[in-house]
């Protein structure tokens, strides 16, 4: 089975600072790793994805995240945090097979203070 | 070129009344997939819609049914109202050489009182 535990429920940054949101999976099967962003009262978006190909990902909006397998962490980074960063961002997994179910983290709020 | 779009935005059902609710995919997207994501939590995943089939689905109970389309778009509908079931319910789309790729609409807010 797979799943996803995301460290902290909460995190908040001064506006300029770095952003490291914390995302630990596991699976019985090479992942897909996905990080998602949502803001209030809106669906999500998806802000990047690993598909097995280079372990570092560039998504949207200077993000980032390290895939590091020895760790079975997905980090999401970005090196200078904006007001509009605000929001709820969640880590998800999938075994990539036919369907491509995604089994979500319980989700990180981030908070920046200006 | 829309994305993908859910209706209602908003609903208010009463306990043990039945719901609707309808999604239609982005444009060239195929599969159909649907998550439930309660207050606080991240979504959970119902079922997934692939040629008018449910392909998977997740630990929801019988109350929970779907169907899709010829041309793609899906319903979700759920039985007998719980207050349990008050969430946001997300539709996304993904098309078939991509299942992972998942496009989430807007969701729509079940309110069961």
């Amino acid at each position: 089975a797979q799943s996803v535990t995301q460290l902290g429920s909460h995190v908040s940054v001064s506006e300029g600072a770095l952003v490291l949101l914390r995302c630990n999976y596991s699976s019985s099967v090479p992942p897909y790793l996905f990080w998602y962003v949502q803001y209030p009262n809106q669906g999500l978006q998806l802000l990047l994805k690993y598909t097995s190909a280079a372990t570092l990902v560039k998504g949207i909006n200077d993000f980032e995240a390290e895939f590091k397998k020895s760790e079975t962490s997905f980090h999401l980074t970005k090196p200078s945090a904006h007001m509009s960063d605000a929001a709820e961002y969640f880590c998800a997994v999938s075994d990539g097979n036919q369907g491509g179910k995604l089994i979500f983290g319980q989700g990180t709020e981030l908070s920046v203070k200006p | 070129d829309a994305g993908v779009t859910q209706s209602p935005t908003h609903l208010i059902k009463t306990r043990g009344q039945q719901v609707t609710l309808r999604c239609s995919p982005k444009s060239g997207h195929d599969t159909v997939s649907w998550y439930q994501q309660a207050l606080g939590q991240g979504p959970q995943f119902i079922f997934q819609y692939y040629e008018e089939e449910e392909r998977q689905r997740g630990n929801f109970p019988d109350r929970f049914s779907g169907h899709q389309f010829p041309n793609y778009s899906s319903e979700l509908n759920v039985n007998a109202l719980l207050l349990g079931d008050s969430a946001l319910y997300l539709c996304a789309s993904s098309p078939i050489d991509s299942p992972t790729e998942q496009y989430f609409g807007p969701g729509t807010r079940l309110t069961v009182t």
